[in-house]
């Protein structure tokens, strides 16, 4: 059964501060891995997509990687703002579900940038 | 442009009575829908999927179910609600291009939710 776990739960951090987000997943045969941004009491707004064949993927200031084999991937954020702050959330569309297009979603780090 | 709707954004509900939740995507035809519930500190759980109308899978347990009527309409329903349906409620869609690599990498798109307290 695939899993997914994010660290750290919860990330404080000042302004202008390059910072990584970590999404581990137990089981490598995943069709894609996304990250997603979630402002409190709102739906997910999708940041990046990078397919199992692509080891990363980069818009703006984010740049996520993908490491299939060990499991992981990594959000970068540089140089990071006050309106940054939200719940980061990773999850995996697992190859081996019973139905295709499944996202398995790890529980999120919270973010806090301050001034 | 596509855009996706929920309503209501909060509820709250007594335990035992019905609950329905509506969704409706704009700017999008024969999309992919899913429901999911957040629960406090935990990741996000699909609850049905939908790939087109009355054709509907489930993931989770049988107090709630997922009808498709039309095309671009996805609702959430329950007859008898119970403390542990407390959630949010999220409602998302994707472009509809079947089961090969590239109906597989399309991003879901999702709702502003609907945040349900059951007392």
């Amino acid at each position: 059964k695939q899993e997914v776990t994010q660290i750290p739960a919860a990330l404080s951090v000042p302004e202008g501060e390059n910072l990584v987000l970590n999404c581990s997943f137990t089981d490598s045969a995943i069709y894609n891995l996304q990250w997603f941004r979630q402002d409190p009491g709102k739906g997910l707004t999708s940041l990046l997509l990078i397919q199992s064949s692509q080891r990363e993927q980069t818009s703006g200031r984010l740049n996520a990687s993908l490491d299939k084999s060990s499991g992981r991937s990594t959000l970068y954020i540089a140089a990071s703002q006050p309106g940054d702050s939200a719940t980061y959330l990773c999850a995996v569309l697992d190859g081996f579900s019973g139905g295709y297009n499944k996202l398995i979603f790890g529980a999120g780090t919270r973010l806090a940038v301050h001034p | 442009s596509q855009t996706i709707h929920q309503w209501p954004a909060t509820l709250v509900q007594p335990v035992g009575s019905p609950l329905s939740l509506e969704c409706t995507v704009e700017g999008t035809s024969n999309p992919n829908l899913y429901w999911y519930r957040q629960a406090a500190g935990r990741g996000l759980q699909l609850l049905f999927y939908s790939i087109g109308i009355d054709q509907i899978s489930s993931e989770v347990p049988q107090n709630l179910s997922a009808s498709r009527p039309q095309d671009r309409q996805f609702i959430l329903s329950s007859k008898k609600l119970l403390l542990s349906d407390s959630g949010f409620y999220l409602c998302a869609w994707s472009v509809s291009l079947g089961q090969g690599v590239l109906g597989r990498n399309q991003p879901q798109h999702f709702g502003d939710g609907t945040r349900l307290s059951i007392l």
